[in-house]
């Protein structure tokens, strides 16, 4: 069965400084993975997806994400963080079922905060 | 421009209630999800569907059912609530047949049993 781990539940950073959030994976099958923001009080967004082309994704804002399947894992970064990146932030996996659907897994949500 | 739309974005219960939470998507996407999110533990799947009358158990279905009689219609439905179920609700939507599409999320219910 598929499952996601988000090894942080809250980073801070300050404005300018690197962002790394870390996450890590279990699948069965060739799974895609995402990450989704959520912003205080709005929708969840998707940042970024990987689907098995390159192994380093670019997302909106700045944001890449590398797929490393020795590790099992698929850590966000970003250069230099913004005040505007303050939000939560959601690893997923989408992996098959025996039956042939799909199921979306999400992460338990890494809070990140950024100090000016 | 897509959209998933949750009938109520405040829902206040009593125990022992039946509640519906009612979400419908306008871009004839085949799949379709609900979850709870709660501090702490992100989003966990209750149910999904992927094709009218079609639904498959989540990770936590218990207390909860569903219905799909029409593929823009995705019902979430507590039998009898509990204070347990005090929580935000999602509903999801993404087209058929890969595993790589993004998901389409409505605004939220905030249900609260008292």
């Amino acid at each position: 069965a598929q499952s996601v781990t988000q090894l942080d539940s809250h980073v801070s950073v300050s404005e300018g400084t690197p962002v790394l959030l870390r996450c890590n994976y279990s699948s069965s099958y060739s799974p895609s993975l995402f990450w989704y923001v959520q912003h205080p009080n709005k929708g969840l967004q998707l940042l970024l997806k990987y689907t098995s082309a390159a192994t380093l994704v670019k997302g909106i804002n700045g944001f890449e994400a590398e797929f490393k399947k020795s590790e099992t894992s698929f850590h966000l970064t970003k250069p230099s963080a913004h005040m505007s990146d303050a939000a939560e932030y959601f690893c997923v996996v989408s992996d098959g079922n025996t039956s042939g659907t799909y199921k979306y897994i999400f992460g338990t949500g890494t809070r990140l905060k950024v100090l000016a | 421009d897509v959209k998933v739309t949750q009938s109520s974005r405040y829902l206040v219960k009593r125990t022992g209630e039946k509640v519906f939470l009612e979400c419908v998507q306008d871009m004839d996407h085949e799949n379709m999800f609900w979850y709870r999110q709660d501090p702490g533990l992100g989003l966990r799947l209750i149910y999904f569907s992927y094709d009218v009358k079609m639904k498959e158990k989540g990770d936590i279905p218990e207390g909860y059912s569903v219905s799909r009689e029409k593929k823009e219609r995705f019902s979430l439905i507590l039998e009898s609530a509990s204070t347990n179920q005090t929580s935000m609700y999602l509903c999801a939507s993404s087209p058929s047949g890969n595993v790589d599409e993004k998901l389409f999320f409505g605004s939220g219910t905030q249900l609260s049993v008292l």
